[in-house]
């Protein structure tokens, strides 16, 4: 039972253009959602997060979006370079059990960016 | 920081053998997770500590699987015995409550299972 989906294993956009990635979750309990990037051959890297009391955040070409009442949330990257072509995975974020915090992950989409 | 620091970054058993996976934490941290990664189930949360404590292991798919936290600089993933449908990368991670959930990757351990 996946409570992070992304529904898209794979996304190819034109170099200049807009890439949305989209993530859906089902738990109600996540308060924080997060985006990874990942290269072949290595680990996930920390690329945007937003809080679930904002439905917006921006940082320089990537924004995410999250919709509460939908249990969506997106990656816009604009504009698209050939060297963000890497998996991206959607994760979100609830405190489990005191102060500790449990990190749920997406399938991720592999976004192929063509020059 | 050197960040997470995982070890191996490749290993290749024969079935039934056993398996150490080893992980060192950014200092500091206190949560630290495994992940494995399939083609199939993208990451997977195997197990996840707090302040050394295990919080949540209903990820870890059998008994075969087993994980250690003896102090906050170090952990252990175990596979014993090994099978090759548990061929995956395998990645710790750790973090800060106070991050809310950001965490810090190691570069993964490839695991073959021959």
């Amino acid at each position: 039972d996946q409570q992070v989906k992304q529904n898209s294993p794979s996304l190819s956009v034109q170099e200049g253009r807009i890439s949305i990635l989209n993530c859906d979750y089902t738990n109600s309990m996540f308060d924080y959602f997060l985006w990874y990037k990942k290269y072949p051959a290595e680990g996930p890297t920390f690329l945007i997060s937003i809080s679930s009391i904002k439905d917006k955040n921006e940082d320089g070409r990537f924004t995410v979006f999250l919709n509460k009442s939908a249990k969506h949330l997106s990656l816009h990257i604009v504009p698209s370079q050939p060297g963000d072509s890497a998996v991206y995975f959607c994760a979100a974020s609830e405190i489990s059990s005191g102060s500790a915090r449990q990190l749920t992950f997406g399938s991720g989409t592999q976004l192929t960016v063509l020059p | 920081d050197a960040g997470v620091i995982q070890s191996p970054r490749h290993e290749v058993t024969e079935m039934g053998q056993e398996v150490t996976l080893r992980c060192k934490p950014i200092s500091g941290h206190n949560s630290l997770f495994w992940y494995r990664q399939t083609m199939m189930r993208g990451l997977e949360l195997l197990i996840y500590f707090n302040n050394n404590v295990p919080i949540d292991d209903s990820g870890m798919p059998e008994d075969r699987f087993s994980a250690k936290m003896p102090n906050a600089s170090f952990s252990t993933l175990k596979i014993q015995p090994s099978e090759p449908r548990d061929s995956a990368v395998y990645f710790c991670a750790s973090s800060l409550a106070l991050l809310l959930g950001k965490a810090f990757f190691g570069q993964g351990t490839r695991l073959t299972v021959v």
